[in-house]
């Protein structure tokens, strides 16, 4: 079955830069979430989409910012890298938003910020 | 407010044991849903059990069981006769929709090593 897709793996970036990464939700997913899991922590919540809309906001800081376009891909976009920005970062679909919708996870964006 | 408690931190056991891994929450929802995800070394989160709370049946498949409790708020994971490949951290998740969308509270997770 398909699953939800991320890109890139694996991301370097220098202080102070730009990284860009893309989800591509389950087929037929309407919703979108966004989680960054530091070194030996749980995954927090960043922000989250439903129907191209976004539906919810937990602790995304404000040099990030996210959309989900109209074939329901997402991306995260995140300016002015710092080091503590290093962490893995994943996108989840879901088919609703409702909290019976189970939400399933991608493989992952390791990102490293140097 | 809702909160997820994973008291174990780390275990530790060899190939064919029986290990429980711990969960409880808090919540003032009365419908929610509870779930097990387990992160191998590879870093990917997988999927393995949702429960929701009007559900206290306990659940078995395979090598793993569910024990949902709601009178101790707990829902206890087991794996039975352990394997090496059973090494990961799992995670306890508790599904809040008190805001516009559905998100998930995560427990600290528990690292679960299996020697051979």
């Amino acid at each position: 079955a398909a699953g939800v897709i991320q890109s890139p793996r694996h991301l370097i970036k220098e202080k102070r830069e730009t990284a860009t990464l893309k989800c591509y939700p389950i087929p037929r997913h309407d919703t979108v979430y966004w989680y960054q899991q530091g070194p030996g922590q749980d995954p927090q919540f960043l922000i989250s989409f439903y129907e191209k809309m976004q539906s919810d906001k937990g602790s995304i800081p404000d040099r990030f910012s996210a959309q989900q376009f109209s074939d329901y891909h997402s991306e995260l976009n995140m300016s002015s890298l710092e080091l503590g920005d290093s962490a893995l970062y994943f996108c989840a679909s879901s088919l609703g938003r409702d909290t019976r919708d189970t939400i399933y996870f991608g493989e992952g964006s390791w990102l490293t910020v140097v | 407010a809702q909160k997820v408690t994973q008291a174990q931190t780390e275990i530790s056991v060899v190939e064919k044991e029986d290990v429980t891994l711990d969960c409880v929450y808090e919540t003032r929802d009365t419908t929610y849903y509870l779930f097990w995800y387990k992160q191998p070394p590879s870093g990917e989160l997988v999927f393995l059990i949702r429960r929701n709370s009007f559900d206290e049946q306990n659940e078995i498949s395979g090598r793993y069981s569910w024990n949902f409790q709601k009178s101790t708020s707990s829902f206890n994971f087991t794996i039975t006769a352990s394997q090496v490949v059973d090494s990961a951290v799992y995670f306890c998740a508790l599904s809040e929709a008190d805001g516009a969308t559905n998100k998930l509270i995560f427990g600290t997770g528990t690292l679960l090593a299996v020697q051979p």
